[in-house]
């Protein structure tokens, strides 16, 4: 399977509410990205952690890193319409390439 | 603002045809990317490029070819092209191979073999 699962596949929420999506992989990593994909769109890097570092916020965005879980989360706090898109995480594990996950669909109602 | 391009958002070729997928980058990075991204599989690397000339396979490289001639172009090359080709395709530049880069994606191609 993938080294990113990205958790859940799907996720609908209406406007204001908070969204969390979850990334576990399988091996150890130096970071891990998260990256959004309007629908038929190229993706857009969102927010970088490093492996020594537990969370991070950028704007609306927090995501938090469990190295002992392999596991990671987006939070997006008071979700917008256009927010709507998949959301994708991708690991480095020091070598020539990241791996990505399946995505998560989220939809976020007005 | 940085840029990553995509010679054709959409493209309808057929059985058997040499197709060819150009990707410009703007951004004097090293590194670039092909990726096709399949529903339910995620994004998977078919090749990337380190430098001019220079070319490494990535996970699924069976059926496709690269050419890097200048830093800023990296083209994706179906030889034959088969139904089981028709995807997205997504090119990408980093400045770095890995470490703590992220990758620009260009709008991506919609490619579909008949």
């Amino acid at each position: 399977s993938q080294q990113g699962e990205e958790d859940p596949q799907a996720l609908s929420i209406q406007e204001g509410e908070n969204a969390t999506m979850n990334c576990s992989y399988k091996t150890s990593i130096n970071n891990l990205q998260w990256y959004r994909q309007n629908s038929g769109r190229g993706l857009v890097h969102l927010i970088l952690i490093r492996s020594n570092e537990r969370e991070k916020h950028s704007g609306r965005l927090r995501v938090t890193l469990d190295t002992s879980k392999k596991s990671s989360s987006l939070l997006i706090t008071a979700s917008r319409a256009a927010d709507t898109a998949s959301y994708f995480c991708a690991t480095d594990s020091g070598t020539y390439k990241y791996i990505f996950g399946t995505g998560t669909r989220l939809k976020v109602l007005a | 603002d940085v840029k990553v391009t995509q010679s054709s958002r959409y493209l309808v070729k057929r059985t058997g045809e040499k197709v060819f997928l150009e990707c410009v980058q703007d951004m004097d990075h090293e590194n670039m990317f092909w990726y096709r991204q399949d529903p339910g599989l995620g994004l998977r690397l078919i090749y990337f490029s380190y430098d001019v000339k220079m070319k490494e396979k990535g996970d699924i490289p069976e059926g496709y070819s690269v050419s890097r001639e200048k830093k800023e172009r990296f083209s994706l090359i179906l030889e034959s092209a088969s139904t089981n080709q028709t995807s997205m395709y997504l090119c990408a530049s980093s400045l770095a191979l890995a470490g703590n880069y992220e990758q620009y994606f260009g709008p991506g191609t919609r490619l579909t073999v008949t």
